[in-house]
Parts: C-alpha cells; sequence; structure tokens
C-alpha cells in the first residue's frame, strides 16, 4: 500500500498569498495518478486536480497541480476567502486500494 | 448534473451490518458506465476508501475492509449499495458515496451520511 504523506500539517496564510502544499508517496505513484481534494467544514471533498496537472471542471486556474514519481505540488497562486480549507492528495495505483493523505489546512492568518 | 444522495439508518449496533445505499441522479448515460465508489470519514480524521464497482460486476476493496464489505449496483433503479458486516465504534463514520467515469478519482459526490456505531 502507498502511503501518502501530506505537509505541512496547517498552513497560516493571508488572502492574495501564494499556498505551497506538499504530497509525498512511499513509492512512485504509477502513471502520475494522483488528485487533490479541498473539503470545507460539514461538505463533501471536491476534486480540484486530477493525473497530477490537469484542472477539474469549474476549478478556477489559481489552483495547479505538478510533480510526478513520490513528490507532487498543488500551489494556489493567489489565495481568495474561499480557498481556506482541507486540501487532501490521492493515489490510484496499479493496484487497490486507493488511499489519501492526511491532509494540509489552510487556516486564515 | 450528476447527482449522489446516500441513504440509509444513521445508528447500527455493534457487530451487526451497516447498510446504504446510494441514489444516482443526472447521469446522461446509464450508471453502467461509470465507477461507483464509498468512501468513509471519521470525524476529525482523514479520508479512507472501501471499494468500488462497475457495471461489468468488477468490484476492488480495500484489503482492510474486504472480509466485511460489499458493494452491489441496481442498473434498473440507478443506485448502488454498501453493506459493512460485524461493525464496531472503529467504524463510525461519515460515509461518502462517489463516482467518476474513470476508477482512479472522484468527481462526484454525494454529501455524505453520519452513521454512529454504539449500542
Amino acid at each position: 500500500e502507498i502511503v501518502l504523506t501530506q505537509s505541512p500539517g496547517t498552513l497560516s496564510l493571508s488572502p492574495g498569498e501564494r499556498a505551497t502544499l506538499s504530497c509525498r508517496a512511499s513509492q512512485s505513484v504509477s502513471s502520475n495518478y494522483l488528485a487533490w481534494y479541498q473539503q470545507k467544514p460539514g461538505q463533501a471533498p471536491r476534486l480540484l486536480i486530477y493525473h497530477a496537472s490537469y484542472r477539474a471542471g469549474g476549478i478556477p486556474d489559481r489552483f495547479s497541480g505538478t510533480g510526478s514519481g513520490p513528490d507532487f505540488t498543488l500551489t494556489i497562486s493567489r489565495l481568495e476567502p474561499e480557498d481556506f480549507a482541507v486540501y487532501y492528495c490521492q493515489q490510484y495505483g496499479s493496484s487497490p486500494p486507493l488511499t489519501f493523505g492526511g491532509g494540509t489546512r489552510v487556516e486564515i492568518k | 448534473q450528476v447527482q449522489l444522495q446516500e441513504s440509509g439508518p444513521g445508528l447500527v449496533k455493534p457487530s451487526q451490518t451497516l447498510s446504504l445505499t446510494c441514489a444516482v441522479s443526472g447521469v446522461s448515460t446509464n450508471i453502467d458506465t461509470y465507477y461507483w465508489s464509498w468512501i468513509r470519514q471519521p470525524a476529525g480524521k482523514e479520508l479512507e476508501w472501501i471499494g468500488h464497482i462497475h457495471s461489468t460486476g468488477g468490484t476492488n476493496y480495500s484489503p482492510s475492509l474486504n472480509s466485511r464489505v460489499t458493494i452491489s449496483i441496481d442498473t434498473s433503479k440507478n443506485q448502488f449499495s454498501l453493506t459493512l458486516s460485524s461493525v464496531t465504534a472503529a467504524d463510525t463514520a461519515v460515509y461518502y458515496c462517489a463516482g467518476d467515469e474513470e476508477p482512479r478519482w472522484f468527481y462526484y459526490w454525494g454529501q455524505g451520511i453520519l452513521v454512529t456505531v454504539s449500542s
């Protein structure tokens, strides 16, 4: 099973600042099958990025994903008030299970 | 617009079986072209994938839950279901149904249903 470690656990930033979130896998993620989700309190997660760097439908271009192998990054270029939330990475390997990371909380500084 | 809605009991006794259903609407084609998953999240914790099903009948389950989980689909009713047997307090969580045309990630999500395991 591939374990995903997200860092930092919490990121304290102000609106307008740049957010850089890291997701490191315990082994290389097959075919860069890595996704990022945003989750707000009391809501289901929302798919932001899939296949490491492709934005899901309706996602603003301030969200971008990069990376390959075991190391991936989600960048939010300029934080909007609605971006303060918890972010999860998720990988799909050559065989199940899918696994999620432990999450990074982006909070208002 | 695809919509998913979970339903089922919010309280299950220990050692009993948890059963949830996810109703799917708004799919432009039959639901059997999609992969449908169950994912859960204990309060304040990370997401855990439980398993998925495709119309071929093919299922894949998390190894940690494999012995207790069954996911089934009823394409005539546009719904799929989860059963989890021999539940304990550790199975208390918000359960989400989710789906996508790919098995690798989840674009469509239900709102989630809290299931508490307690006597």
